[in-house]
């Protein structure tokens, strides 16, 4: 069975300063991991993926992520937060091999002016 | 405009009346999905389909049926609806194999008394 877990369900942070959300995962196979965002009364949005290659993959909105293969963990990160980021993230995996696709419970990001 | 459609966007319901949600896409995808989202559980996949006629089970399918006669449509139909199935209700779909963003709908709103 796959899993994600996202350890914390709020994230504060100053607008101008680094943002971190934590993501680690549990798959058998290869894992094919997923940032989506969702914005109040909206559906949910792409951020970024990563399949294969490089460790740190970057998406939309300045957002990026670094696969860490040992310690099942990919990261969401952006270097200066906005305002505008304030939103609920998810972390998803599948495996490879597979059509499932499952979903952390979610991080509510609060960006502080 | 690329989208995903979802009808309706909001309802309300008694335990035991059948109901359906729609779901349509104009993109061309082959591959759709439904997950329902709740509070800190995230989204769950119920029922997902490769192409058309080929449905499969997610996480979880208790409750739900769904069928594919056309590539464009997915709908989502609840046989005899039950409180616990009162959710925030999610369609998705992605081009295929190899391509793995998914389009969410706007979601639908589910309240069974």
């Amino acid at each position: 069975a796959q899993s994600v877990a996202q350890p914390e369900d709020q994230v504060n942070v100053a607008e101008g300063n680094p943002l971190t959300v934590k993501c680690t995962y549990s798959v058998s196979g290869n894992p094919y991991l997923f940032w989506y965002v969702q914005y109040p009364n909206r559906g949910l949005q792409f951020l970024l993926k990563y399949i294969t290659g490089d460790n740190l993959v970057k998406g939309s909105y300045g957002f990026e992520a670094e696969f860490n293969k040992s310690q099942t963990s990919f990261h969401l990160k952006k270097p200066s937060a906005l305002v505008s980021d304030s939103a609920l993230y998810f972390c998803a995996v599948r495996s490879g091999g597979d059509y499932k696709l499952s979903f952390g419970a979610g991080t509510t990001v609060t960006v502080r002016a | 405009e690329a989208q995903v459609t979802q009808n309706p966007r909001y309802l309300i319901t008694v335990t035991g009346k059948k109901l359906t949600v729609t779901c349509s896409q104009n993109m061309n995808h082959e591959y759709m999905s439904w997950y329902r989202q709740d509070p800190g559980l995230g989204l769950r996949q119920i029922y997902y389909s490769m192409n058309v006629e080929v449905t499969d089970k997610g996480d979880v399918p208790e409750g739900y049926k769904v069928s594919r006669k056309e590539k464009r449509n997915f709908p989502l139909i609840l046989e005899s609806p039950s409180p616990n199935q009162t959710s925030l209700y999610f369609c998705a779909s992605r081009l295929g194999t190899g391509v793995y963003e998914q389009y969410f709908g706007p979601g639908t709103r589910l309240t069974v008394t």
